[in-house]
């Protein structure tokens, strides 16, 4: 079945740095991939997601990036600030799926220090 | 658009216990799913819903795991005879209907979740 890594498990970044999330997919019939913000104790938040069609998309300092051929997807985060500090999911979706369901990574824990 | 609302926030249970929680999706969103999410780990698939057909059952739905969404608004999800092994967040998302553009027909939102601990 589909299966999404992603690396690095933490990350430690001073404020004003970049920072960078990788994810790998397997099934190549994936088609869209969002990215999730979990704060402690909240449910994910959805902050940004590209479709199959799109190689690059970008909100403020936020941006996302695709690669079908290599079968990978990156979030970039600029200009890092302490509030930026959540754990963060890749996920990816299956266009066969009728349900839409979402295959999660194992998440990346982001700290932003002052 | 109040976003997805969930109840109880935690629950506590001794095991062996019936447990139910409850999940409001966002209002006019007819797709609604369950996830489970252990510490340190990504949200796994456990269920999904249009309106009110249950369309998906993932693996890890066993027998003691039953879900309903009765006239396709809210839905609950109830564990029967409770283990150790159950405990973790369970959460609810909910997304629009399929529009032509395709435009909105992804995107899920989640709630706060339902914390489980069984004792």
């Amino acid at each position: 079945g589909e299966n999404v890594e992603q690396h690095p498990s933490t990350l430690s970044v001073q404020e004003g740095d970049s920072a960078v999330i990788k994810c790998t997919y397997s099934d190549s019939a994936s088609n869209y991939f969002p990215w999730y913000k979990q704060e402690l104790g909240k449910g994910p938040q959805l902050i940004i997601d590209i479709r199959s069609n799109v190689g690059e998309k970008k909100d403020q300092r936020i941006a996302v990036t695709l690669n079908k051929t290599a079968k990978h997807f990156s979030l970039h985060i600029t200009e890092t600030q302490p509030e930026d500090s959540a754990v963060y999911f890749c996920a990816a979706s299956m266009r066969w799926s009728n349900t839409g369901k979402l295959i999660f990574g194992q998440g990346t824990t982001l700290q932003v220090k002052p | 658009d109040t976003g997805v609302s969930q109840n109880p926030r935690h629950k506590i249970t001794k095991r062996g216990q019936n447990v139910t929680f409850r999940c409001d999706p966002i209002s006019e969103h007819n797709r609604l799913y369950w996830y489970r999410q252990t510490l340190g780990q990504g949200p796994e698939f456990l269920t999904y819903f249009q309106n009110e057909a249950q369309l998906e059952k993932s693996r890890l739905l066993s027998d003691r795991f039953s879900a309903e969404r009765p006239k396709g608004s809210f839905s609950t999800l109830e564990i029967q005879r409770t283990e150790q092994g159950d405990s973790a967040m369970y959460l609810c998302a909910s997304s629009s209907p399929l529009v032509p553009s395709g435009r909105g027909a992804y995107e899920q939102y989640f709630g706060p979740g339902t914390r489980l601990t069984v004792t």
